[in-house]
């Protein structure tokens, strides 16, 4: 089983909608969670970062945690074609060291 | 505030040859990581370092290595090139242990 599972889309949207990205993981010892984005030949940028189950809002971007069924999820309201970019979810390991562990991210492409 | 930057942006080199990448972190930051990502594999991690200290190292060979310098730039180093180490070299720094990352544009590196 792998450590991350991400789903790899491409997913494609019309502008002003509700998107949904997900990560399932099996490392009970992942206590933070992470959601970065990467446009096009850039690097990845930090979106969110959360510890605790529930819900964490930033403006138009939402972060879910379950702890209980290790699945992860970023929603984005109102879309914008903007938001069209690569979506990575990541988790810090334990030890003190801060090694991400990367899921393979989901291409969104939202269309004007 | 300069953010972290990698040098040089695109380098093509020949399969036996070895190359060297040079990141340099945001101002103040310790601690620097470097990922490999590639379309089959994603963003792999490779090592972290603390205060000139390698904290952790990923799974790769041998040949990949790296340090890092009292000012905190890193370089990291891979020898003897095959055709699988094609790929986007991302640096990220950090204040320490517990700070989110902030990564790199990259260097895309070809070898043929």
């Amino acid at each position: 089983q792998k450590e991350v599972e991400q789903d790899p889309g491409p997913l494609s949207v019309p502008e002003g909608a509700i998107v949904s990205l997900n990560c399932t993981y099996s490392n009970s010892a992942f206590q933070y969670f992470m959601w970065y984005r990467q446009y096009s030949r850039k690097g990845p940028e930090l979106l969110m970062y959360t510890y605790s189950s529930g819900n964490k809002e930033d403006g138009r971007f939402t972060a879910q945690v379950d702890k209980s069924s290790k699945y992860i999820s970023l929603f984005i309201r109102d879309s914008q074609p903007s938001d069209s970019a690569t979506y990575l979810c990541a988790f810090p390991t334990q030890g003190g060291s801060e090694k991400l562990v990367f899921g393979k991210g989901t291409k969104l492409t939202v269309n004007p | 505030k300069a953010g972290v930057t990698q040098t040089p942006r695109y380098l093509i080199k020949t399969r036996g040859q070895q190359v060297t990448l040079s990141c340099s972190p945001i101002s103040g930051h310790r601690s620097v990581s470097w990922y490999q990502q590639t379309p089959g594999q994603g963003l792999q991690f490779l090592f972290e370092y603390f205060s000139e200290t390698q904290r952790n190292k990923g799974n790769f060979p041998g040949r990949f290595s790296g340090r890092q310098f009292s000012n905190s730039r890193s370089e990291m180093n891979v020898s003897t090139l095959e055709l699988g180490d094609s790929a986007l070299y991302l640096c990220a720094s950090s204040l320490g242990p517990g700070g989110g990352y902030t990564f790199g544009s990259g260097t895309r590196l070809t070898v043929v």
